[in-house]
C-alpha cells in the first residue's frame, strides 16, 4: 500500500455515459497528478496539481475534467469518451513538483464500449 | 521536452542470476532526478530506486543498483539475485519540472 486510493478499480462505460474517478491520499502530500496507461506506450501525465490548483494540462481534450477540491482528494470526470481513451488511469500524489518521488494508486482500469 | 526511451520491451533472467535494464533520456535541464518504478500485476506503481542528477555516486537499494551515466544520459538498473517476485514491468522515469516515464520493459523471471 502507496498510501493513494483510487476507486473505482474496474469502470465500462459507454460513449454517452458520464462518470468520475476518484483518487484520495492522506499522506500529506501537496501534489497530485492524473496519468494515463495504454498498453506499449509511456505513461502519459494528463494533469497536474499543486496546493488545488491546476499547474499542467497536457493537451488534454476537454472530455477529461479534472477536479481537486482539496490537497487530498483529486477527481477525474469523464463525459462522451471514446473507444480510444479505454487504459489504466492512474493518480499519483507527492509532496511537491520538484525533487520527490511519486506515489501511485493501483489505478482505474477503464473500458469505454 | 524532456524524453525517456527503454530500448528493451521485454527481458528474461533466471532466477538467482543477474538482470540490466536499460534507460536513455534527453534533457536540456540541469538539474533533475532519475527513478525505477516497478509495477507488478497487481498494477500498484512501486518506486524502486532513485538517483540525484547532482549526485556521482550511483543509489543502491538491497539487490537493486543503477549505472548512472550522466554525460551519456544513460541510467540502467541491475537486479542481482533475481528473485521470482522480481517479475514486473519496470518504468524509469525522469523528473526536472514534470515527470516523464518511459514505455517500461516488462521483465520475466525463470525459475
Amino acid at each position: 500500500e502507496t498510501g493513494v486510493t483510487q476507486t473505482p478499480r474496474h469502470l465500462v462505460m459507454g460513449m454517452t455515459n458520464k462518470k468520475s474517478l476518484k483518487c484520495e491520499q492522506h499522506l500529506g502530500h501537496n501534489a497530485m497528478y492524473w496519468y494515463k496507461q495504454s498498453a506499449k506506450k509511456p505513461l502519459e501525465l494528463m494533469f497536474v496539481y499543486n496546493f488545488k490548483e491546476q499547474t499542467e494540462n497536457n493537451s488534454v481534450p476537454s472530455r477529461f475534467s479534472p477536479e481537486c477540491p482539496n490537497s487530498s482528494h483529486l477527481f477525474l470526470h469523464l463525459h462522451t469518451l471514446q473507444p480510444e481513451d479505454s487504459a489504466l488511469y492512474l493518480c499519483a500524489s507527492s509532496h511537491g513538483t520538484g525533487d520527490t518521488e511519486a506515489f501511485f494508486g493501483q489505478g482505474t482500469r477503464l473500458t469505454v464500449v | 521536452a524532456q524524453t525517456v526511451t527503454q530500448s528493451q520491451p521485454e527481458m528474461s533472467v533466471q532466477e538467482a542470476e543477474t538482470v540490466t535494464l536499460s534507460c536513455t533520456y534527453d534533457t536540456s535541464e540541469s538539474d533533475y532526478y532519475l527513478f525505477w518504478y516497478k509495477q507488478p500485476p497487481s498494477r500498484q506503481m512501486i518506486l524502486v530506486i532513485r538517483q540525484e542528477a547532482y549526485k556521482q555516486q550511483n543509489a543502491t537499494e538491497n539487490r537493486f543498483s543503477v549505472n548512472f551515466q550522466k554525460a551519456a544520459k544513460s541510467f540502467s538498473l541491475k537486479i542481482s539475485d533475481s528473485q521470482l517476485g522480481d517479475a514486473a514491468m519496470y518504468f524509469c522515469a525522469y523528473r526536472g519540472n514534470d515527470m516523464r516515464f518511459g514505455a517500461g520493459t516488462r521483465l520475466t523471471v525463470k525459475p
